[in-house]
């Protein structure tokens, strides 16, 4: 059964860097083809989609939030990580990690996530 | 592109046949897929590919449409199934979802 967990600070300050990993357990993040994802839910709205990385590096970002995200992989410790810049009060959110899987090929759904990380930006 | 669901939340008891509708800005195919949310939980999939069945899924649960018109369907609702529920379109990135459907006990 593939765990996904997420870690990092619970607190960070406005104009710093937000920063996560998403450990991977129960299979190893360099098999299969998937992605390997980022999204976030500010309390009480709805879920918003940052972006996602493939093993191989690559990677494709929301443009709301391009500018300010950097998303990297180490396959060698089986985890991936997010780097949100110079965040404010609006980047306060539960981060969620997951991965992504395609059943027929193009279809890409969710099917596996981390049980979230609240991060609240303050001073 | 835009996903808007509706209704935003509903109310309903036990045993009702629910269906909450999802609208998307532009054709998206059959690339529609659904999720469950509980209270302090993370989303877990329902449906994807618009009507497929994830494995494990009780098969009370169903998803139709094509397009830009898609349905989720609770044949017969059970007490576990009060939770909000969102949709989410595959076709282009950036991936979207719609703003959530909470459904309650009635």
């Amino acid at each position: 059964q593939v765990q996904l967990h997420e870690s990092g600070p619970g607190l960070v300050k406005p104009s710093q860097t937000l920063s996560l990993t998403c450990t991977v357990s129960g299979g190893s993040i360099n098999s299969g083809n998937y992605q390997w994802d980022w999204i976030r839910q500010p309390a009480g709205k709805g879920l918003e989609w940052i972006g996602r990385i493939h093993k191989g590096g690559s990677t494709t970002y929301n443009p709301s939030l391009k500018s300010r995200v950097t998303m990297s992989i180490d396959t060698s410790k089986n985890h991936f990580s997010l780097d949100l810049r110079t965040v404010t009060a609006a980047d306060t959110a539960v981060y969620y990690c997951a991965r992504e899987v395609a059943p027929t090929g193009l279809d890409w759904v969710f099917d596996y996530w981390g049980q979230g990380s609240l991060v609240t930006v303050t001073s | 592109i835009q996903m808007t669901q509706s209704p935003s939340s509903l109310s309903a008891s036990v045993g009702d046949r629910v269906t909450i509708t999802c609208r998307a800005s532009q054709h998206i195919s059959m690339y529609l897929n659904w999720y469950q949310q509980k209270v302090g939980k993370a989303p877990k999939v329902l449906i994807y590919g618009a009507s497929s069945l994830q494995s494990g899924v009780p098969s009370r649960f169903s998803g139709s449409g094509s397009g830009t018109d898609f349905t989720l369907t609770i044949s017969s609702l059970q007490p576990e199934d009060f939770a909000t529920y969102y949709c989410q379109q595959s076709y282009s990135t950036p991936w979207t979802f719609g703003q959530g459907t909470k459904v309650e006990i009635k």
